[in-house]
C-alpha cells in the first residue's frame, strides 16, 4: 500500500543550485498536485496536473516548473533555489474527489 | 484567484468540550474536504462533501456543505487528547481543466486533559 510516495524525504541546497522533487503514486489517479507549506500559510498550491502530459498553475508558481510525462509521477523542479523556497513540499494525488498526501519533503535553502 | 478563509485560526479547549471551525470561500466549489495533519505527517483525509446542504459524519466527527457552496463547517464532539492537530478545509471544482484543489490556512487546536 504505497499510495503517494515523495522523494526525497530531506534536502538542504545552496542558493542558485537547482533539484527536482519526485512524487508517485500507485493508485491510477488523473489528478496530481504540489504544494508548500509554511507556517501560518497553510497549504499553498503551486502546479497541479489534471492528467499525463498536462500541467497548470497554482497559486504560487514563480521559481517552480513541473512536468508529468507518465500519469503516476508528478515532478517538480527548481531551477536556482532561493532562500524563499524554503519550506515543505507535499504532494498528493486524486481520481475526482478526494486528495491523498504524500509526506511532504522538507526543504532548506541556505 | 480562489481563496478560503478558515476560522478560528486556533482553539484551546479542555478535553471532553465540543469544537466547531468553519470555512468561507469567495466561490462556489462542488466537494468540501476536511483533513487532519499531525506534526511531520501530511495531511489525512477526515471526511468528504459532495453536494450542497449535504450532512455527513465520521465518528465524533460531523461536516456539512454549505447551501450556497460556498462555505462549509466540521464541528467535533466530546473532544480527546488525539484530537489534537492542524484542521484545514479544502474546496475543489472538477471536470475539464479546472482540477485545482484549494485550502484554508489550517485551525491548529490543542486539547488540555
Amino acid at each position: 500500500n504505497a499510495g503517494v510516495t515523495q522523494t526525497p524525504k530531506f534536502r538542504v541546497l545552496k542558493t542558485g543550485q537547482s533539484m527536482t522533487l519526485l512524487c508517485a503514486q500507485d493508485m491510477n489517479h488523473e489528478y496530481m498536485y504540489w504544494y508548500r507549506q509554511d507556517p501560518g500559510m497553510g497549504l499553498r498550491l503551486i502546479h497541479y496536473s489534471v492528467g499525463e502530459g498536462t500541467t497548470a498553475k497554482g497559486e504560487v508558481p514563480d521559481g517552480y516548473n513541473v512536468s508529468r510525462l507518465k500519469k503516476q509521477n508528478f515532478l517538480l523542479g527548481l531551477e536556482s533555489a532561493a532562500p524563499s523556497q524554503t519550506s515543505v513540499y507535499f504532494c498528493a494525488s486524486s481520481a475526482t474527489l478526494e486528495a491523498f498526501f504524500g509526506q511532504g519533503t522538507r526543504l532548506t535553502v541556505v | 484567484g480562489q481563496q478560503l478563509n478558515q476560522s478560528p485560526q486556533s482553539m484551546f479547549i479542555q478535553e471532553g468540550e465540543d469544537v466547531s471551525m468553519n470555512c468561507t470561500s469567495s466561490s462556489i466549489f462542488n466537494t468540501w474536504l476536511w483533513y487532519k495533519q499531525d506534526p511531520g505527517e501530511g495531511p489525512v483525509l477526515l471526511i468528504a462533501l459532495y453536494k450542497a446542504g449535504e450532512l455527513t459524519s465520521n465518528g465524533r466527527l460531523t461536516a456539512q456543505f454549505g447551501i450556497t457552496r460556498k462555505d462549509s463547517f466540521l464541528n467535533i464532539s466530546a473532544s480527546i487528547p488525539s484530537d489534537v492537530g492542524i484542521y484545514f478545509c479544502a474546496g475543489k471544482n472538477y471536470g475539464g481543466s479546472q482540477g485545482n484543489l484549494i485550502f484554508g490556512k489550517g485551525t491548529k487546536l490543542s486539547v488540555k486533559p
